[in-house]
């Protein structure tokens, strides 16, 4: 079964700053996909970014990057020149190759002070 | 164009009542999702479907009932509300099956309060 682990419940950066928000995750599978989900206040769930486990490249999103170890099972999400808007829960999520199902962490919130 | 709906927003509800939450996606999405998060906790799948007139249970079905009679809607059904039912529920919606393929699309959730 495959496992999502977030391990900073909380996280605040400046405005303009950098932060990163961390995730491992667990998996028997090969053929596996990684996703950031941001929800702001509106509970609306708004995919940030995504990356396919055979890619070595790390995804990038304008703002947002991925820092994609995949020996050590690890997903983090960089977030840089923060803005306010940016404030939100962030999650870190896995789906199996071929399945319909995404395995979703405990969530992140991140606080953006002005 | 305005992607997945869900109604209501919110919603108290005695012990033992019944009640439908609402969704539709105007995407011509094949498959459809419902989520259920409770506080402090990531999204659990409670059901999904495939396509109209098909159906199949995620991680965590048991209390729940759901149909799927046109691509469009997706109803979820409480028969015997319970307080470990309070919760935000996602309705979700994608073109293709698998993650691989497609991206899964979200509602605005319904918050639901059983007292």
């Amino acid at each position: 079964a495959q496992t999502v682990t977030q391990s900073q419940p909380e996280m605040s950066v400046q405005e303009a700053e950098t932060v990163t928000l961390s995730c491992t995750y667990d998996t028997s599978e090969s053929d596996y996909y990684l996703f950031w989900y941001k929800q702001p206040p509106s509970r609306q769930m708004i995919l940030v970014i995504r990356q396919e486990a055979y890619k070595q490249q790390n995804a990038t999103e304008n703002r947002f990057s991925v820092n994609f170890q995949k020996a050590a099972k690890s997903f983090s999400l960089k977030i840089s020149d923060s803005q306010l808007g940016d404030a939100a829960m962030y999650f870190c999520a896995s789906g199996q190759g071929g399945s319909e199902k995404l395995v979703f962490g405990k969530g992140t919130k991140l606080t953006v002070n002005p | 164009n305005a992607g997945v709906t869900q109604t209501p927003k919110f919603r108290i509800l005695k012990i033992g009542q019944s009640m439908t939450l609402q969704c539709t996606q105007d995407m011509n999405h094949n498959y459809m999702y419902w989520y259920r998060q409770d506080p402090g906790m990531g999204l659990k799948l409670i059901y999904y479907s495939v396509g109209a007139g098909i159906t199949d249970k995620g991680e965590v079905p048991n209390g729940y009932n759901v149909s799927r009679s046109t691509t469009e809607d997706f109803p979820l059904r409480l028969e015997l509300a319970a307080p470990s039912q309070t919760s935000v529920y996602f309705c979700a919606s994608s073109r293709n099956r698998d993650v691989q393929a497609d991206t899964q699309y979200f509602g605005p959730g319904t918050r639901l309060t059983v007292l």
